[in-house]
């Protein structure tokens, strides 16, 4: 079946520093990918849609600055949060929608803390 | 916009309970819905997905029944079991490849 990889999986980082997170597709190509943020105890909300090899859009209230996404290949994209501050600490998952069917591969999330 | 509810916000039950969680709409014109369960800490397992032109989906004890026109989903599951405690969130697409909206989630807890 469709699998995602994302990674990290866990990551703490310092106050002003970057993290990037990858997801991978191992088995289709994700022409479209979809980042969402879960706060705690609070559902997961869009934070943006990125095509293979065009810019990413983002939701209202999303800085496009502070969350970079490439998406410069069909089986690869990136979230780099720069600058990261302690609100940012947060679950990130990723979610491919691809060629291979109607359905939807999500990423097994990554957990980010910034102290 | 989609707005997706979910009702009740928390639920604990005795182990063998057979239980409903509810999820609500309010733009019926969806692609599809799908029930995800989602353990603490962890990342979403998809449980059931229903195309707009079904009425439900089954597997195991799981079944999910979708009323497009009132905008109502629900998700019955028979003979509860302690594993069975997680979040469930149920969430929306309004077109093919495009995001899904998700619904706040029900916190189940089934005691054993």
């Amino acid at each position: 079946g469709a699998v995602v990889s994302q990674h990290p999986s866990r990551v703490i980082c310092k106050s002003g520093t970057s993290v990037k997170i990858e997801c991978r597709s191992l088995d289709f190509q994700a022409t479209t990918m979809f980042w969402y943020r879960q706060f705690p105890k609070q559902s997961l909300m869009l934070m943006a849609t990125s095509n293979e090899g065009s810019k990413a859009t983002y939701e209202q209230g999303v800085e496009k600055d502070k969350f970079l996404i490439n998406h410069a290949s069909l089986t690869l994209s990136t979230l780099t949060v720069t600058s990261a501050h302690p609100e940012d600490s947060s679950f990130y998952i990723c979610s491919a929608h691809g060629t291979f069917n109607y359905g939807y591969t999500f990423g097994s999330g990554t957990r980010l803390t910034v102290v | 916009k989609q707005e997706v509810t979910q009702i009740p916000a928390a639920l604990s039950v005795p182990e063998g309970e057979n239980l409903v969680l509810n999820c609500s709409f309010t733009d019926s014109a969806i692609y599809n819905l799908q029930w995800f369960r989602q353990d603490p800490g962890k990342g979403l397992t998809s449980l059931l997905l229903i195309q707009s032109s079904q009425r439900e989906q089954t597997s195991g004890r799981l079944n999910a029944s979708l009323d497009k026109s009132s905008g109502r989903s629900t998700l019955y599951i028979a003979a509860s079991q302690p594993g069975d405690s997680a979040t469930y969130l149920c969430a929306v697409t309004l077109d093919y490849g495009q995001n899904f909206v998700f619904g706040p989630g029900t916190r189940l807890s089934v005691l054993p």
